[in-house]
């Protein structure tokens, strides 16, 4: 499978813990996205990547939330001391390029908060 | 706040009905793609529109970018129970890609 490949699909936490979410982009795409997606809305946009440099991150991005794309390749999702308004899918997405171009997501990573 | 709206909100309809799904904004978007997205997975591209009354056909699909590229349908002709699903559009604004994701309309599809 070459698509964006996301680990792990489900997770339950206890209010307070930490969790990280993983994201592999489709090969050779140098841009890479994380959205959070709550049921019955759409996706909302929270940060973005070209290669390893995080060039906008949306202000839903508390300081709790912490991404990172060390190598240019895969990325991670932090949150810490997570609340139960955290729970949601966290969707990661990746595209090719410069300037606008399609952008193909993941399955995403289900998270729920008790 | 650049915001997309679509309507219906929910559609429930028959096997072989015809629909359409609207998505507006009073923005203007340089590309605006349509998802198709099922109960705990990610969104799947349908379509990306780029020129301003474009009208791309994907089989029973058809999709159409406004003239003015702050709206968008999708049409769907004799609806089968596999259409059935969160259908959403999303516009991008500038030259990084991001997205603003609509709404969104859950179809249901019945024999």
């Amino acid at each position: 499978d070459t698509g964006v490949s996301q680990d792990p699909r489900h997770k339950i936490t206890k209010r307070g813990q930490n969790v990280t979410f993983r994201c592999d982009p489709i090969s050779e795409h140098n841009r890479l996205y994380w959205y959070r997606q709550t049921l019955g809305q759409g996706p909302e946009f929270l940060t973005y990547f070209q290669n390893e440099a995080q060039l906008e991150k949306s202000r839903l991005l508390s300081n709790r939330f912490s991404a990172e794309r060390p190598k240019g390749s895969f990325s991670t999702l932090e949150i810490q001391r997570t609340e139960q308004g955290d729970s949601a899918m966290y969707l990661c997405a990746s595209s090719f390029g410069q300037g606008w171009n399609t952008i193909y997501f993941g399955e995403g990573s289900w998270l729920t908060v008790v | 706040t650049q915001l997309l709206e679509q309507s219906p909100q929910f559609l429930s309809i028959q096997e072989g009905e015809n629909l359409t799904v609207y998505c507006n904004s009073s923005s203007v978007f340089s590309s605006l793609q349509w998802y198709r997205q099922e109960p705990g997975e990610g969104p799947v591209l349908l379509v990306t529109v780029v020129t301003g009354g474009e009208v791309k056909k994907l089989k029973r699909l058809t999709f159409q970018f406004g003239d003015a590229r702050k709206d968008s349908s999708l049409h769907i002709t004799a609806a089968q129970p596999g259409d059935t699903g969160l259908y959403l559009c999303a516009g991008n604004t500038g030259t990084a890609s991001k997205l603003t994701f609509g709404t969104g309309t859950r179809l249901q599809v019945t024999l």
